[in-house]
């Protein structure tokens, strides 16, 4: 079973500060995923990351893909109230299995922007 | 909005009952997938689909059924609930597996169904 951890649980920030968000496995996943969810509504999709190493950028955020890619990071520059929300990071499964779309799912990071 | 209905919203159901959670699209994907969501644990996949009749078990399955006799439905069946079900339930539908280059596409969440077993 892959495993996905992701940290910290819980963000609170003043607005304007900068945090990053942490996803960490032991397996090799082929692609991630990162979603954004709301209260009483379901993940969003943001990006996914596929090439080891790479790079992306959504605005102010910033997610990469570990070299590896077993793990990787969400940055927000200036974080403002609207980026308030549940961030989850999903992996995709290694590369030459039968997945059907599967995701593993990180526990999530409850983030907090005070204006 | 990808067009996908879980119903019903919210429901209170005691212990030993049969609940039956349905999630319908209309946007004619193949797969399908059930994930509970609970906090601390992110989504857990209870069971999905790949085609019409063709369903698989995921990591918490223990206590769920589910069928998929049309594309546009998956049914999510809890046999008899118990407490360790409340939960909140999300139908998710995706168009393909990923390739190489791409990675799975993604997966277009409904708004999901709040349960409570009492």
């Amino acid at each position: 079973t892959q495993l996905l951890e992701q940290s910290p649980q819980f963000l609170s920030i003043q607005e304007g500060e900068n945090l990053t968000v942490y996803c960490n496995s032991s397996s090799v996943f082929s692609s991630l995923q990162w979603y954004r969810q709301e209260p009483g509504e379901g993940p969003v999709l943001l990006v996914t990351v596929v090439t080891g190493g790479e790079v992306k950028k959504l605005k102010r955020l910033t997610f990469q893909f570990g070299d590896a890619r077993k793990d990787s990071s969400l940055h927000i520059t200036a974080a403002q109230p609207g980026d308030t929300g549940l961030y989850l990071c999903a992996g995709a499964g290694s590369a030459g299995g039968t997945s059907y779309g599967k995701l593993t799912f990180g526990q999530g990071t409850i983030l907090t922007v005070h204006p | 909005d990808a067009g996908i209905t879980q119903s019903p919203r919210h429901k209170v159901t005691e212990t030993g009952t049969p609940v039956t959670l349905r999630c319908h699209q209309t946007e004619n994907h193949r797969y399908m997938y059930w994930y509970r969501q609970d906090p601390g644990h992110g989504l857990r996949l209870i069971h999905y689909s790949y085609g019409v009749k063709d369903t698989d078990k995921g990591e918490v399955s223990d206590g769920y059924s589910v069928s998929r006799s049309k594309t546009e439905d998956f049914l999510l069946t809890l046999e008899s609930a118990t407490s360790s079900q409340t939960s909140v339930y999300f139908c998710a539908i995706s168009e393909r597996q990923g390739g190489s280059l791409t990675g799975n596409s993604p997966l277009h969440f409904g708004n999901g169904t709040r349960l409570t077993v009492t």
